[in-house]
Protein backbone atom coordinates (compact mmCIF):
# COMPACT_ATOMS: atom_id res chain seq x y z
CA UNK A 1 0.00 0.00 0.00
CA UNK A 2 1.02 3.51 -0.60
CA UNK A 3 1.94 5.74 1.97
CA UNK A 4 2.83 9.58 2.13
CA UNK A 5 4.10 11.27 4.93
CA UNK A 6 5.34 14.82 5.65
CA UNK A 7 6.60 16.25 8.24
CA UNK A 8 6.36 18.57 10.14
CA UNK A 9 2.85 18.58 9.64
CA UNK A 10 2.92 22.23 11.43
CA UNK A 11 5.71 24.58 11.29
CA UNK A 12 5.41 27.96 12.59
CA UNK A 13 8.69 30.35 11.53
CA UNK A 14 10.01 33.44 11.42
CA UNK A 15 9.90 35.67 8.28
CA UNK A 16 13.45 35.31 6.76
CA UNK A 17 13.76 32.16 7.87
CA UNK A 18 14.98 29.15 5.79
CA UNK A 19 13.20 25.86 6.19
CA UNK A 20 12.48 22.54 4.97
CA UNK A 21 9.14 20.21 4.91
CA UNK A 22 10.02 16.73 4.29
CA UNK A 23 8.01 13.95 2.15
CA UNK A 24 8.31 10.35 2.16
CA UNK A 25 6.47 7.94 0.20
CA UNK A 26 6.39 3.88 0.82
CA UNK A 27 6.95 2.43 -2.86
CA UNK A 28 8.15 3.60 -6.25
CA UNK A 29 6.09 6.47 -7.81
CA UNK A 30 6.52 8.07 -11.56
CA UNK A 31 5.82 11.50 -10.44
CA UNK A 32 5.87 13.24 -7.36
CA UNK A 33 3.85 16.27 -6.62
CA UNK A 34 3.95 19.79 -4.48
CA UNK A 35 0.54 21.53 -4.15
CA UNK A 36 -0.32 24.67 -2.33
CA UNK A 37 -3.62 25.41 -0.42
CA UNK A 38 -4.63 28.67 1.21
CA UNK A 39 -7.39 28.79 4.14
CA UNK A 40 -10.26 27.61 2.50
CA UNK A 41 -10.02 27.86 -0.74
CA UNK A 42 -8.70 24.83 -3.56
CA UNK A 43 -5.27 23.39 -4.10
CA UNK A 44 -2.83 24.94 -6.94
CA UNK A 45 -0.26 22.95 -8.31
CA UNK A 46 3.66 24.03 -7.22
CA UNK A 47 5.93 21.67 -9.03
CA UNK A 48 5.53 18.35 -10.63
CA UNK A 49 9.09 15.93 -10.06
CA UNK A 50 9.71 13.11 -12.74
CA UNK A 51 13.39 11.96 -12.18
CA UNK A 52 16.15 11.21 -9.52
CA UNK A 53 17.59 14.59 -8.92
CA UNK A 54 15.23 16.53 -10.11
CA UNK A 55 14.72 20.21 -8.87
CA UNK A 56 12.55 22.85 -9.75
CA UNK A 57 12.73 26.21 -8.38
CA UNK A 58 10.37 28.84 -8.38
CA UNK A 59 10.34 32.31 -6.54
CA UNK A 60 11.60 31.02 -2.64
CA UNK A 61 10.54 27.75 -3.19
CA UNK A 62 12.54 24.86 -4.07
CA UNK A 63 11.34 21.26 -4.49
CA UNK A 64 13.94 18.26 -5.02
CA UNK A 65 13.47 14.31 -5.26
CA UNK A 66 15.28 11.70 -4.55
CA UNK A 67 14.05 8.39 -5.77
CA UNK A 68 16.36 5.91 -4.20
CA UNK A 69 15.57 7.30 -0.58
CA UNK A 70 11.79 8.00 -1.46
CA UNK A 71 12.30 11.37 -0.49
CA UNK A 72 10.91 14.98 -1.69
CA UNK A 73 11.98 17.99 0.02
CA UNK A 74 10.56 21.83 -0.15
CA UNK A 75 13.06 24.24 1.00
CA UNK A 76 11.57 27.97 1.96
CA UNK A 77 14.23 30.00 1.56
CA UNK A 78 14.16 33.43 3.09
CA UNK A 79 10.15 33.19 4.56
CA UNK A 80 8.00 35.81 3.66
CA UNK A 81 4.32 36.04 5.13
CA UNK A 82 3.18 35.61 1.78
CA UNK A 83 3.93 31.69 1.87
CA UNK A 84 1.80 30.94 4.65
CA UNK A 85 -0.24 27.90 3.67
CA UNK A 86 -0.55 24.17 3.80
CA UNK A 87 1.92 22.53 1.60
CA UNK A 88 0.80 18.84 0.34
CA UNK A 89 3.22 16.48 -1.85
CA UNK A 90 1.43 14.21 -3.58
CA UNK A 91 2.61 10.73 -5.89
CA UNK A 92 1.10 8.66 -8.25
CA UNK A 93 0.01 5.32 -8.04
CA UNK A 94 -1.89 3.63 -10.62
CA UNK A 95 -3.09 6.86 -12.55
CA UNK A 96 -4.23 7.94 -8.89
CA UNK A 97 -2.90 10.54 -6.79
CA UNK A 98 -2.01 9.80 -3.31
CA UNK A 99 -1.59 12.84 -1.17
CA UNK A 100 0.21 13.38 1.82
CA UNK A 101 -1.37 14.34 5.28
CA UNK A 102 -0.48 18.05 4.01
CA UNK A 103 2.56 20.44 6.12
CA UNK A 104 0.66 24.00 7.93
CA UNK A 105 2.90 26.59 7.33
CA UNK A 106 2.88 29.63 9.35
CA UNK A 107 4.98 32.50 9.33
CA UNK A 108 5.25 35.13 11.78
CA UNK A 109 5.90 38.76 10.87
CA UNK B 1 -10.12 30.73 -20.78
CA UNK B 2 -9.64 26.64 -20.11
CA UNK B 3 -10.83 26.26 -16.69
CA UNK B 4 -12.36 23.84 -13.48
CA UNK B 5 -15.80 24.83 -12.36
CA UNK B 6 -18.33 23.52 -9.13
CA UNK B 7 -21.19 24.61 -8.11
CA UNK B 8 -22.54 25.69 -5.52
CA UNK B 9 -19.38 27.15 -3.68
CA UNK B 10 -21.46 26.47 -0.10
CA UNK B 11 -24.10 24.82 0.51
CA UNK B 12 -26.08 24.41 3.61
CA UNK B 13 -28.85 21.84 4.00
CA UNK B 14 -31.01 19.81 6.20
CA UNK B 15 -30.61 16.28 6.67
CA UNK B 16 -32.50 13.74 4.57
CA UNK B 17 -31.76 16.18 1.78
CA UNK B 18 -31.11 14.68 -2.13
CA UNK B 19 -27.86 17.22 -3.71
CA UNK B 20 -26.24 17.17 -5.89
CA UNK B 21 -22.16 19.19 -6.97
CA UNK B 22 -21.88 20.06 -10.21
CA UNK B 23 -18.59 19.97 -11.80
CA UNK B 24 -17.17 20.54 -15.21
CA UNK B 25 -13.92 21.41 -17.25
CA UNK B 26 -13.57 23.03 -19.72
CA UNK B 27 -9.91 21.35 -20.28
CA UNK B 28 -10.71 18.67 -22.88
CA UNK B 29 -9.33 16.40 -20.02
CA UNK B 30 -10.81 13.00 -20.17
CA UNK B 31 -9.94 11.80 -16.13
CA UNK B 32 -11.63 13.37 -13.65
CA UNK B 33 -11.77 13.48 -9.67
CA UNK B 34 -13.50 13.73 -6.74
CA UNK B 35 -11.75 14.89 -3.23
CA UNK B 36 -13.33 15.02 0.35
CA UNK B 37 -11.76 16.87 2.96
CA UNK B 38 -12.62 18.28 6.18
CA UNK B 39 -10.73 21.84 7.06
CA UNK B 40 -6.69 21.51 7.28
CA UNK B 41 -7.02 17.92 6.61
CA UNK B 42 -5.36 15.52 4.05
CA UNK B 43 -7.57 15.22 1.01
CA UNK B 44 -9.36 11.61 0.12
CA UNK B 45 -10.15 10.24 -3.08
CA UNK B 46 -13.46 9.30 -3.01
CA UNK B 47 -14.44 8.96 -6.94
CA UNK B 48 -12.77 8.86 -9.79
CA UNK B 49 -13.50 8.51 -13.78
CA UNK B 50 -11.29 7.73 -16.49
CA UNK B 51 -13.57 8.74 -19.06
CA UNK B 52 -17.26 8.85 -20.32
CA UNK B 53 -19.07 5.98 -19.10
CA UNK B 54 -16.21 5.36 -16.92
CA UNK B 55 -16.31 5.68 -13.09
CA UNK B 56 -14.60 4.02 -10.00
CA UNK B 57 -15.23 4.35 -6.07
CA UNK B 58 -11.62 5.90 -4.55
CA UNK B 59 -10.08 5.05 -1.51
CA UNK B 60 -12.31 6.38 1.25
CA UNK B 61 -16.03 5.05 1.22
CA UNK B 62 -18.67 7.23 0.24
CA UNK B 63 -22.16 7.29 0.54
CA UNK B 64 -22.42 9.22 -2.75
CA UNK B 65 -22.95 8.49 -6.35
CA UNK B 66 -21.21 10.03 -9.59
CA UNK B 67 -21.84 9.76 -13.41
CA UNK B 68 -19.86 10.60 -16.80
CA UNK B 69 -22.28 11.13 -19.49
CA UNK B 70 -20.36 13.66 -21.21
CA UNK B 71 -16.33 14.38 -21.07
CA UNK B 72 -16.66 17.80 -19.49
CA UNK B 73 -19.25 16.98 -16.34
CA UNK B 74 -18.79 15.13 -13.45
CA UNK B 75 -21.46 15.40 -10.84
CA UNK B 76 -21.73 13.81 -7.71
CA UNK B 77 -24.86 13.04 -5.73
CA UNK B 78 -26.39 12.21 -2.30
CA UNK B 79 -29.40 10.59 -2.12
CA UNK B 80 -30.02 11.50 1.50
CA UNK B 81 -27.37 13.98 2.94
CA UNK B 82 -25.89 13.61 6.54
CA UNK B 83 -24.28 15.44 8.98
CA UNK B 84 -21.48 13.12 8.53
CA UNK B 85 -21.11 14.47 5.07
CA UNK B 86 -20.29 18.37 5.91
CA UNK B 87 -17.35 18.75 4.30
CA UNK B 88 -15.30 20.45 1.47
CA UNK B 89 -15.57 18.81 -2.09
CA UNK B 90 -12.66 18.99 -4.59
CA UNK B 91 -12.70 18.41 -7.98
CA UNK B 92 -10.17 17.73 -10.19
CA UNK B 93 -9.04 16.78 -14.20
CA UNK B 94 -6.14 15.79 -15.94
CA UNK B 95 -5.14 14.64 -19.12
CA UNK B 96 -3.96 10.89 -19.65
CA UNK B 97 -0.72 10.02 -21.65
CA UNK B 98 0.71 13.54 -20.64
CA UNK B 99 4.48 13.21 -19.37
CA UNK B 100 3.29 15.33 -16.32
CA UNK B 101 -0.37 13.84 -15.08
CA UNK B 102 -1.00 16.63 -13.44
CA UNK B 103 -4.06 17.04 -11.67
CA UNK B 104 -6.11 20.72 -11.45
CA UNK B 105 -8.23 21.49 -9.09
CA UNK B 106 -11.67 23.61 -9.07
CA UNK B 107 -12.28 25.64 -6.21
CA UNK B 108 -14.50 23.51 -3.77
CA UNK B 109 -17.97 22.87 -2.56
CA UNK B 110 -18.10 23.71 0.99
CA UNK B 111 -21.07 21.14 1.97
CA UNK B 112 -22.53 21.83 5.47
CA UNK B 113 -25.41 19.42 6.79
CA UNK B 114 -27.66 20.71 9.63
Amino acid sequence: ELKVEQNPLFLSMQEGKNYTIYCNYSTTSDRLYWYRQDPGKSLESLFVLLSNGAVKQEGRLMASLDTKARLSTLHITAAVHDLSATYFCAVDRDDKIIFGKGTRLHILP
Amino acid sequence: EADIYQTPRYLVIGTGKKITLECSQTMGHDKMYWYQQDPGMELHLIHYSYGVNSTEKGDLSSESTVSRIRTEHFPLTLESARPSHTSQYLCASSESGRLLNEQFFGPGTRLTVL
